[in-house]
């Protein structure tokens, strides 16, 4: 079941912040995620496998609620560099049914 | 490190050839492989997970026949394209992980564009 992602797009002007949300209806084993730009492979970013975990760094993070059932990623002080779909990637169970989500399309303009 | 090629990056054909996409780890070897189509300004959507030495498991609604795919050793998966048609124009993704589990990357190849006239 394809997870749900919040916002589907977002302009932001160099150096804001956003969010970008990824939700299921049902308790994750891990949450993917990953950066598109246009006409290019996806980038993985990174993985969460634990309820209330919080990981990246400074600029990029991401967190996993405790229930399992949502992860938001986090760009602070966005650059030009950041522009691009963000996907997030959800198993249910261990090593099986691996399914993008939407993906929200992130523009950061000058 | 993790470094997937994909080849042919671009494919034009006529309709009815078969057409095959190589998929492989240049420095890991990949237990499991996938295979992505993307339409554009879509997501990725699954088609098929492959384990090396084990038939790939095909998403519903993607047809075996086909869309063959081999995953003969840990650094190759082949996706091969038959008697290809209009209609399966799109732009075909692999990725490579080092294990079955989900707690490691999905590291993907640039991908091939095939375009069937």
């Amino acid at each position: 079941q394809q997870p749900v992602q919040s916002p589907q797009a977002v302009i932001l002007r160099e150096g804001e912040d956003a969010v970008i949300n990824c939700s299921s209806s049902k308790a994750l084993y891990s949450v993917h995620w990953y950066r598109q730009k246009h006409g290019e492979a996806p980038v993985f970013l990174m993985i969460l496998l634990k309820g209330g975990e919080q990981k990246g760094h400074e600029k990029i993070s991401a967190s996993f609620n405790e229930k399992k059932q949502q992860s938001s990623l986090y760009l602070t002080a966005s650059q030009l560099s950041y522009s691009g779909t963000y996907f997030c990637g959800t198993e249910i169970n261990y090593g099986q049914n691996f399914v993008f989500g939407p993906g929200t399309r992130l523009s950061v303009l000058p | 490190g993790a470094v997937v090629s994909q080849h042919p990056s671009r494919v034009i054909c006529k309709s009815g050839t078969s057409v095959k996409i190589e998929c492989r780890s240049l420095d890991f070897q990949a237990t499991t492989m996938f295979w992505y189509r993307q339409f554009p300004k879509k997501s990725l959507m699954l088609m098929a997970t492959s384990n090396e030495g084990s038939k790939a498991t095909y998403e519903q609604g993607v047809e075996k026949d086909k869309f063959l795919i081999n995953h003969a050793s840990l650094t190759l998966s082949t996706l091969t394209v038959t008697s290809a048609h209009p209609e399966d124009s799109s732009f075909y993704i692999c990725s490579a992980r080092e294990d079955a589990a989900g707690n490691q990357p999905q590291h993907f190849g640039d991908g091939t564009r095939l375009s069937i006239l």
